[in-house]
């Protein structure tokens, strides 16, 4: 089968760096990616990783590795309304759905 | 242009009552997936249609949830009866083609409470 491990947890201070990893076991992947989700919100997509390396986007960043099944995003400058739950997922090859980890929430702090 | 419009979005109901949650997809969009996401257990994939054909229901949970697609401006998901467990918030979501990530939009989900 296939699956997303995340931290459930990671707390910042503002105006710092955090970086949220992501390790995976799936037999096969179009790419790898990251939404956000704020309290109450829909899940809105972020970044996207279908080759290995980094994807920067503005504040954040995306970064994949496949020999290591490994993928993190790199949020940068934290502001307080980046407070919010952040999902990795990957879109199967073996059929046309995206699995979403756990998610993980980001707590930051002044 | 109008994103995925999700009905009721919010829903409290008594345990044994048929529910149903409605979902209209971005217009032109082929795929269309109903997700079910509570903290136990995350954002699950229940359903997913391409072009108004049921693909895979392996994520529906058991027979009590059923969902359908007339048509491709509008989807069911009904669950019948309903219990305090079934308690989520339901999202429906959709895409333009084979969705690999980047292409796919979700609705402002419906938040369900079975008593």
């Amino acid at each position: 089968g296939q699956s997303l491990e995340q931290p459930s947890e990671v707390t910042a201070v503002e105006g710092a760096i955090v970086q949220i990893n992501c390790t995976y076991q799936t037999s096969g992947f179009y790419g790898l990616s990251w939404y956000q989700q704020h309290d109450g919100g829909a899940p809105t997509f972020l970044s996207y990783n279908a080759l290995d390396g980094l994807e920067e986007t503005g504040r954040f960043s995306s970064f994949l590795s496949r020999s290591d099944s490994y993928g993190y995003l790199l949020l940068q400058e934290l502001q307080m309304k980046d407070s919010a739950s952040y999902f990795c997922a990957v879109s199967l090859i073996s059929a046309s759905k995206i699995i979403f980890g756990s998610g993980t929430r980001l707590s930051i702090r002044p | 242009d109008a994103g995925v419009i999700q009905s009721p979005r919010h829903e409290v109901t008594e345990m044994g009552q048929e529910v149903t949650l409605r979902c209209k997809p971005i217009s032109g969009h082929d795929y269309l997936f109903w997700y079910r996401q509570t903290m136990m257990r995350g954002l699950e994939l229940l359903i997913y249609f391409n072009n108004n054909v049921p693909i895979d229901d392996s994520g529906m949970p058991e027979d009590r949830f059923s969902a359908k697609m007339p048509n491709a401006s509008f989807s069911t998901l009904k669950i019948q009866p309903s219990e305090p467990r079934d308690s989520a918030v339901y999202f429906c979501a959709s895409s333009l083609g084979k969705p690999s990530g980047n292409t796919i939009y979700f609705g402002e989900g419906s938040w369900l409470t079975v008593v």
